[in-house]
């Protein structure tokens, strides 16, 4: 089974609006974090915003707002005022494991890409 | 400045001959990572290693060797690469391997092999 799914290969939103890009998770751990990542056409790798499983409250950097639903697994990722700067591929990204040190890895989804429209 | 560096950039090679893709951190992280990105996929983890002399295997490793002798140093290597293992490669590092610490990522390396 898929640990991140994302739904949306493609989306687009215009200029100024909000868009939210989707992910759900799949884990048994109780302690996991959540990251989003943006890659440009540049090809970089830019971290955006982190989730952990503990915390009550929703992530925010600037624009960008995490809606982390625990129940439902979800970890949507909310840009506020998009700007042409935006278009990208975005990654959610979840990694397992806690303080015991156990499952090491790190799953990403297969992205969402991201055009923004003037 | 904190960065992970990867070399080369960009390698053309062909089959069966042995390559190896440098990575390299200069952060003191403990947590290093090889990731693949072909299209449609997103990114695979190949290989990790929590510190010195400790690796293990991540999602897709058949076909490739790891090693880590120096904290700062993840190199990636192909014994006897084929045409499937043409991809764009990234290393990461991360402070630990614990959840909340966020990876950085190298520049990337774009593999051809023919």
């Amino acid at each position: 089974a898929q640990k991140i799914t994302q739904t949306q290969p493609g989306m687009f939103v215009q200029e100024k609006e909000a868009v939210t890009l989707d992910c759900t998770y799949d884990t048994s751990d109780q302690s996991y974090g959540l990251f989003w990542y943006k890659q440009p056409s540049s090809g970089e790798m830019i971290f955006l915003i982190y989730q952990g499983s503990y915390d009550e409250q929703n992530a925010t950097e600037g624009r960008y707002s995490l809606n982390f639903q625990k129940a439902r697994k979800s970890a949507n990722l909310v840009i506020s005022a998009s700007q042409l700067g935006d278009s990208a591929m975005y990654f959610c990204a979840m990694r397992e494991g806690g303080i015991s040190g156990g499952y090491q890895k790190v799953t990403f989804g297969t992205g969402t890409k991201l055009q923004v429209i003037p | 400045e904190a960065q992970v560096t990867q070399n080369p950039r960009y390698l053309i090679t062909v089959t069966g001959k042995k390559l190896t893709v440098t990575c390299s951190q200069n952060m003191n992280h403990e947590y290093m990572s090889w990731y693949r990105q072909d299209p449609g996929l997103g990114l695979r983890q190949i290989y990790y290693s929590m510190n010195v002399e400790v690796t293990d295997k991540g999602d897709v490793p058949e076909g490739y060797k790891v090693s880590r002798k120096e904290k700062r140093n993840f190199p990636l290597i192909l014994e006897s690469p084929s045409p499937n293992q043409t991809s764009l490669y990234f290393c990461a590092s991360s402070l630990t391997g614990l959840s909340y610490n966020e990876q950085f990522f190298g520049p990337g390396t774009r593999l051809t092999v023919l």
